[in-house]
């Protein structure tokens, strides 16, 4: 089974431009769950997206958004970009039963400068 | 506000030894703890959990401990191999049979086991 995948892995911007991330789930998976990897402050948790809808969100500024479509793959988009996104974005799925085992994606390296 | 501290940022460990990573969280919703590891340019990889209602889960050389008086949980690694090295997450959550899935995590241990 083919794990989770992340589309792009490395990506340059400049401050005030959007970016749009992808992330491809395992086969079966429903959840999805975005996070934002800096050093120094380990993984931070953006949103979950669960059928479509959201179902739980970090604290992170409105400029952080996503989107999960009938087929489970999700985006993520984050506008007007600051040196400060710079970050590793990772993507985790997990199956929605009772375990809450994520597996992640190896994530997208994005760089604003 | 950290809820889950990794005090430690580093560790060396001599191949065969037994590594101990430690894990710190003031947040008592928490009631499942994991831990990742984390190798360069790929996504954490998840190693073992443990719920509030068990104090040790073991799973082959890993065996993690929680210690829910004091709020802390460790990742016991025997005996260590260098293919250990990596960094190593720590992350816990609550609502365990429920569906919330979001997790919090430290900032990680690296660890280097040694030949």
């Amino acid at each position: 089974k083919a794990g989770v995948t992340q589309t792009p892995r490395y990506l340059i911007k400049t401050r005030g431009q959007q970016v749009t991330l992808s992330c491809s789930p395992i086969s079966g998976h429903r959840s999805v769950s975005w996070y934002q990897q800096t050093p120094g402050q380990g993984l931070q948790f953006l949103f979950e997206y669960f059928s479509e809808t959201q179902r739980n969100k970090g604290n992170f500024p409105g400029r952080f958004s996503g989107r999960q479509f009938s087929n489970s793959r999700s985006e993520m988009n984050v506008s007007t970009l600051e040196l400060g996104d710079s970050a590793l974005y990772l993507c985790a799925s997990r199956f929605s039963g009772s375990t809450d085992t994520q597996y992640f994606g190896p994530g997208t390296r994005l760089t604003v400068l | 506000d950290q809820q889950v501290k990794q005090n430690s940022p580093s560790l060396s460990v001599q191949e065969g030894r037994i590594s101990i990573l430690n894990c710190d969280y003031t947040n008592s919703m928490f009631d499942y703890f994991l831990w990742y590891k984390k190798y360069p340019a790929e996504g954490p990889t998840f190693l073992i959990s443990i719920s509030s209602i068990k104090d040790k889960n073991e799973d082959g050389r890993f065996t993690v401990f929680l210690n829910k008086s004091a709020k802390h949980l460790s990742l016991h690694i025997v005996p260590s191999q260098p293919g250990d090295s990596a960094v190593y997450f720590c992350a816990a959550g609550s609502g365990y049979t429920g569906t919330a899935s979001k997790l919090t995590f430290g900032t990680g241990t690296r660890l280097q086991v040694t030949l």
